[in-house]
């Protein structure tokens, strides 16, 4: 099955920089890769998301990148604000397939 | 509140006692999922129904759960003779699925606490 790894497990900004969150991937056949953002006690909340046939996606302050051939994708914040603060999960599916692989989380902490 | 929905919030059970948890989806939602988190972890698949029909089961799913989605709207999962290993986050999460994979929005989880 698929196995996402993702790195780091904590990151620390100051107001104002930029956050990148890595992953990785192991099933070649995933093809869709949504990033979920957790708040303390929340439910996890789609934040943005990427398909196999596009090489890098922007959404205001937010991007995401993938690398198909190496099997990876990173999250990336700009301009990072207290309120980003919370944990960052990636995930991987195959197209046709409905299981989210989700990997360990990221917790982000934006320093005012 | 047109999100998803689950019930009850929070489940303090004791070792062997069985538990069920609901779920109802966003109305017009066909697919319906369930995952378990656990503390410091992504949440993990547990199953998946598309209207009525469950067509996916997770490794993880023993056979001392099982879920259900009788008409294809809300959906339960019980536990039965639960263990302290099945303390968990609960989530539920619906999509639409149109055409590719459609994007799953999450309910706010039952927290399961077995003593």
């Amino acid at each position: 099955g698929e196995n996402v790894e993702q790195h780091p497990s904590t990151l620390s900004v100051q107001e104002g920089d930029s956050a990148v969150i890595k992953c990785t991937y192991s099933d070649s056949a995933s093809n869709y890769f949504p990033w979920y953002k957790q708040e303390l006690g929340k439910r996890p909340q789609l934040i943005i998301d990427i398909r196999s046939n596009v090489g890098e996606k922007k959404d205001q302050r937010i991007a995401v990148t993938l690398n198909k051939t190496a099997k990876h994708f990173s999250l990336h914040i700009t301009e990072t604000q207290p309120e980003d603060s919370a944990v960052y999960f990636c995930a991987a599916s195959k197209d046709g397939a409905n299981n989210l692989f989700f990997g360990t989380g990221t917790r982000l902490t934006v320093i005012p | 509140d047109t999100g998803v929905s689950q019930d009850p919030r929070h489940k303090i059970t004791k070792r062997g006692q069985n538990v069920t948890f609901r779920c109802d989806p966003i109305s017009e939602h066909n697919r319906l999922y369930w995952y378990r988190q656990t503390l410091g972890q992504g949440p993990e698949f547990l199953t998946y129904f598309q209207n009525e029909a469950q067509l996916e089961k997770s490794r993880l799913l023993s056979d001392r759960f099982s879920a259900e989605r009788p008409k294809g709207s809300f959906s339960t999962l019980e536990i039965q003779r639960t263990e302290q290993g099945d303390s968990a986050m609960y989530l539920c999460a619906s999509s639409l699925k149109s055409s590719g994979t459609g994007e799953q929005f999450f309910g706010p989880g039952t927290r399961l606490t077995v003593l």
